[in-house]
């Protein structure tokens, strides 16, 4: 399988632990894209590099939230002091320059 | 806020056409018209894009009328595995954009036997 992949699938942590996620993207994509997403919501952009570059971070991302993507290839995010407001699913999409972004299957995170 | 409207729901019978009707009344010059596909925990998946006129691939077909004010999204012949949540975005392909794709709450397409 070619495609973005993300790990874990699911996490749950307690309030005030913190908390990391890897992003696969797919090999020859140069952009890389994290999104959030809430029950009955669309996603969320919270994030995005292109190549090892963060160029774009939303108002979302607090300080407790950073985001990696050394070499230019996978990406981890991290959360740091979790609040049960961070449970959501973390999608993490990937795009050759503007063409369509491809999104992995996400990382649920629980927080109780 | 998303750039787009679209109805909440819509409800179909297997071996019917839908059709999706997308409102993004504001569209920019450079913005480019994508659909995605969404089931229950998973990542939403990539449909079709296009930018005016009609686009068609092997899923799907997306009409764009000259004003590109609208879209209609089509699935032919659906079946009860096209029971998802549909997502018509805007986005701005300009060289200096990050091209981020702003979901709306998307339609909630239930087909039925």
């Amino acid at each position: 399988d070619t495609g973005v992949s993300q790990n874990p699938r699911h996490k749950i942590t307690k309030r005030g632990q913190n908390v990391t996620f890897r992003c696969d993207p797919i090999s020859e994509h140069n952009r890389l894209y994290w999104y959030r997403q809430t029950l009955g919501q669309g996603p969320e952009f919270l994030t995005y590099f292109q190549n090892e570059a963060q160029l774009e971070k939303s108002r979302l991302l607090s300080d407790r939230f950073s985001a990696e993507r050394p070499k230019g290839s996978f990406s981890t995010l991290e959360i740091q002091r979790t609040e049960q407001g961070d449970s959501a699913m973390y999608l993490c999409a990937s795009s050759l320059d503007f063409r369509a972004q491809y999104f992995g299957p996400g990382t649920r995170l629980t927080v109780l | 806020l998303a750039k787009t409207t679209q109805p909440i729901s819509m409800d179909s019978y297997e071996g019917q056409e839908v059709n999706i009707t997308c409102s993004h009344n504001n569209i920019a010059t450079n913005d480019y018209i994508t659909w995605y596909q969404q089931f229950p925990s998973q990542g939403p998946r990539f449909i079709i894009q296009g930018y005016k006129t009609k686009v068609t691939n092997e899923v799907a077909s997306l009409f764009i009328p000259a004003d590109r004010k609208s879209s209609t999204l089509s699935l032919p012949r659906v079946s009860l595995s096209d029971t998802a949540v549909y997502y018509c975005l805007v986005g701005d392909r300009g060289m200096d954009s990050s091209y981020k794709l702003i979901f709306g709450s998307g339609t909630r397409l239930l087909v039925r036997p």
